[in-house]
């Protein structure tokens, strides 16, 4: 399996439930990110956890880190039907205690919020 | 968050023939990278284009097949050459956020979805 995987693959909910995806990764990371996309466009940064951080939120938006288990989880308050998209986490790999910048993506959650 | 910006948003090409992508920032940034996204599928790093320095390339990933420029701070090109409708792909250029000190946040542009038929 992938540094990064994500489930579920797949997530229908209705407005107003709450979303709650989960990002497994396999090496030691100086961050973990998570991004949106909207029908193939650009990646939206959404928020940044460090490694010795344990939860963030923002706004509807919280992220937790465990590193003993290599995994995060994102969950999404109050959903709404603009919140439909695809939701990527990306780990930054340390390499011997240095960070290169260089991210390694899960497959993905998609999300679909019904109104 | 940094400005991205690309160039072209799209483009439907021929096989055998390249295409060069233009990134551009509103800000000085010294880590750039360049990401392939392939239908259905999840991002790929192709290479990193830090200024000052050549870029360096991912396994998988050639010079020949996909050369990068990065003259100054602000802007960074990839070129996908002699290209195969296994090509077709949306590429994206990303920034290290400068102000994120060793968080290393990273933003992306709003990449450039590329055809070949």
């Amino acid at each position: 399996s992938q540094q990064g995987e994500e489930d579920p693959q797949a997530l229908s909910i209705q407005e107003g439930e709450n979303a709650t995806m989960n990002c497994s990764y396999k090496t030691s990371i100086n961050n973990l990110q998570w991004y949106r996309q909207n029908s193939g466009r650009g990646l939206v940064h959404l928020i940044l956890i460090r490694s010795n951080e344990r939860e963030k939120h923002s706004g509807r938006l919280r992220v937790t880190l465990d590193t003993s288990k290599k995994s995060s989880s994102l969950l999404i308050t109050a959903s709404r039907a603009a919140d439909t998209a695809s939701y990527f986490c990306a780990t930054d790999a340390k390499a011997g205690g240095t960070s290169y910048g260089k991210l390694t993506f899960g497959q993905g959650t998609i999300l679909t919020v019904h109104p | 968050s940094a400005v991205i910006s690309q160039k072209p948003s799209r483009d439907i090409c021929q096989r055998g023939t390249s295409l060069t992508i233009q990134c551009q920032v509103d800000s000085q940034v010294t880590m750039m990278f360049w990401y392939r996204q392939q239908p259905g599928q999840s991002l790929t790093l192709i290479a990193t284009a830090n200024q000052g320095s050549e870029a360096t390339y991912e396994s998988g990933f050639v010079i020949d097949k996909f050369p990068i420029s990065r003259p100054n701070l602000t802007f960074s090109t990839l070129t996908v050459s002699n290209m195969s409708p296994e090509d077709s792909s949306i590429y994206l250029c990303s920034v290290v956020a400068p102000w994120s000190g060793t968080s290393y946040e990273q933003y992306f542009g709003p990449g450039t979805r590329l055809t070949v038929t």
